[in-house]
């Protein structure tokens, strides 16, 4: 099985800190992606890769940013952290050309305080 | 834009009930569509991928349809039991990079 693992379960940042969240998959899939997930809004995508150094925008890629230098690693930035973008954070792996399924991690709870 | 509901919201069933999810698209030009269960506070794992040309695929007790071009699938879950209880998502993957768009989900109550 794909294992996708994040970084950190759970993180506490204070409002104007910038903040890295870490994904990293072992099956050399092409695509990762990041989500969030908020009550009532269900899971909104922010930002994908589909190969190293390439990223495409996501529906809500404002106040974020990504970076992939290698194939197994896609992060996610939050710039400048605000109060709204206290979440869950979720990265997807995907597509092998064995497979289509995407794979998620564990979940970042990201605190802004 | 793709949109995608699932009915019902929230569903409480006794243990040993055989039940279905349903989910609806908008846009019938899918690559795949997958199903999803949720655990509080966890991450999402991955149980059914119906591929768009596919009607149906089986897993365990688990069996998903899809009629691409109502814009249906529909999850059936077979003698249920309490370990069964999360959130199911359904998500449908676009023909360019397979983005996932998400249903906001079912939450499913098995009580013994």
């Amino acid at each position: 099985d794909v294992k996708v693992t994040q970084s950190s379960r759970y993180l506490v940042k204070r409002t104007g800190e910038k903040v890295f969240l870490e994904c990293v998959q072992d099956m050399d899939h092409e695509n990762m992606f990041w989500y969030r997930q908020d009550p009532g809004l269900g899971l909104r995508l922010i930002y994908f890769s589909y190969d190293v150094k390439m990223k495409e925008k996501g529906d809500i890629p404002e106040g974020y940013s990504v970076s992939r230098e290698k194939k197994e690693r896609f992060s996610l930035i939050l710039e400048s952290a605000s109060t709204n973008q206290t979440s869950m954070y979720l990265c997807a792996a995907g597509w092998s050309g064995r497979s289509d399924e995407q794979f998620f991690g564990p979940g970042t709870r990201l605190t802004v305080l | 834009k793709q949109e995608v509901t699932q009915i019902p919201a929230a569903l409480s069933v006794p243990e040993g009930e055989n039940l279905v999810l349903n989910c609806s698209f908008t846009d019938s030009a899918i690559y795949n569509l997958q199903w999803f269960r949720q655990d509080p506070g966890k991450g999402l794992t991955s149980l059914l991928l119906i591929q768009s040309s596919q009607r149906e695929q089986t897993s365990g007790r688990l069996n998903a349809s899809l009629d691409k071009s109502s814009g249906r699938s529909t999850l059936y879950i077979a003698a249920s039991q309490p370990g069964d209880s999360a959130t199911y998502l359904c998500a449908v993957a676009d023909t360019g990079f397979q983005k996932l768009v998400f249903g906001t989900g079912t939450r499913l109550l098995v009580s013994p």
